[in-house]
């Protein structure tokens, strides 16, 4: 079957420790997203790519950074210089670049960091 | 910025009933996508329905169909004869460019 899969699905750290968390899908999609989701509230987005070794800054990509090796791959990086990282973070692709196309989302990661 | 807004953070209906959950957006461009997504307590996100703005005809999809309203920018979602399983959370977006921009969602409760 065919979808994107994270991991883990609950992820916890200690402050000032980097974690990475994984975004793999097989649905030979282009463009992949990266969300906060903070509770009682919306999707916004931190940082996206359209491209292998091509990505965009989002509305809050301070203290996050990606990387798109590969098309299938899409990891996201929470920094140390992240204020509050503590959130569910969505991972999604389509299949266009024009935004005409539904968003795959993933089962999401719960990160808590104390 | 560019916003979408729904202005009811809960709603609740009864099995079988009618509900409506309201979004306005705001957007420069003439040609957008409109989108409502579910998110039930798995967290899932999952598609419910899709408009095209330089579509008159409002989508439909089984029990789930919009009131688009483009001079207005009002993309109202309708849920006909509400089951148990609809409760979710309910989150309207709109296309910017490549990318979407969220509502801050509809907690949706039916009552048996």
């Amino acid at each position: 079957d065919g979808g994107i899969t994270q991991s883990p699905k609950y992820l916890f750290r200690k402050e000032g420790q980097n974690v990475t968390l994984s975004c793999e899908q097989n649905l030979n999609h282009d463009a992949m997203y990266w969300y906060r989701q903070d509770p009682g509230q919306g999707l916004r987005l931190i940082y996206y790519s359209q491209i292998v070794n091509d990505f965009q800054k989002g509305d809050i990509a301070e203290g996050y950074s990606v990387s798109r090796e590969k098309k299938e791959s899409f990891p996201l990086t929470v920094t140390s210089a992240q204020k509050n990282p503590t959130a569910f973070y969505l991972c999604a692709s389509t299949l266009g670049r024009d935004g005409a196309y539904e968003q795959y989302f993933g089962p999401g990661t719960r990160l808590t960091v104390t | 910025a560019q916003t979408v807004t729904q202005s009811q953070p809960e709603m609740s209906v009864q099995e079988a009933e009618t509900v409506t959950l309201s979004c306005t957006y705001d957007t420069s461009e003439s040609d957008y996508y409109l989108f409502w997504y579910k998110q039930p307590p798995s967290r899932q996100m999952i598609l419910v329905i899709r408009q095209e703005a330089y579509k008159q005809q409002n989508a439909t999809e089984n029990r789930f169909s919009v009131n688009f309203q483009k001079a207005a920018k009002s993309f109202s979602l309708k849920i006909s004869d509400s089951q148990l399983g609809d409760a979710a959370m309910y989150f309207c977006a709109r296309t910017a460019g490549n990318m979407l921009t969220f509502g801050g969602g509809t907690r949706l409760m039916v009552k048996p």
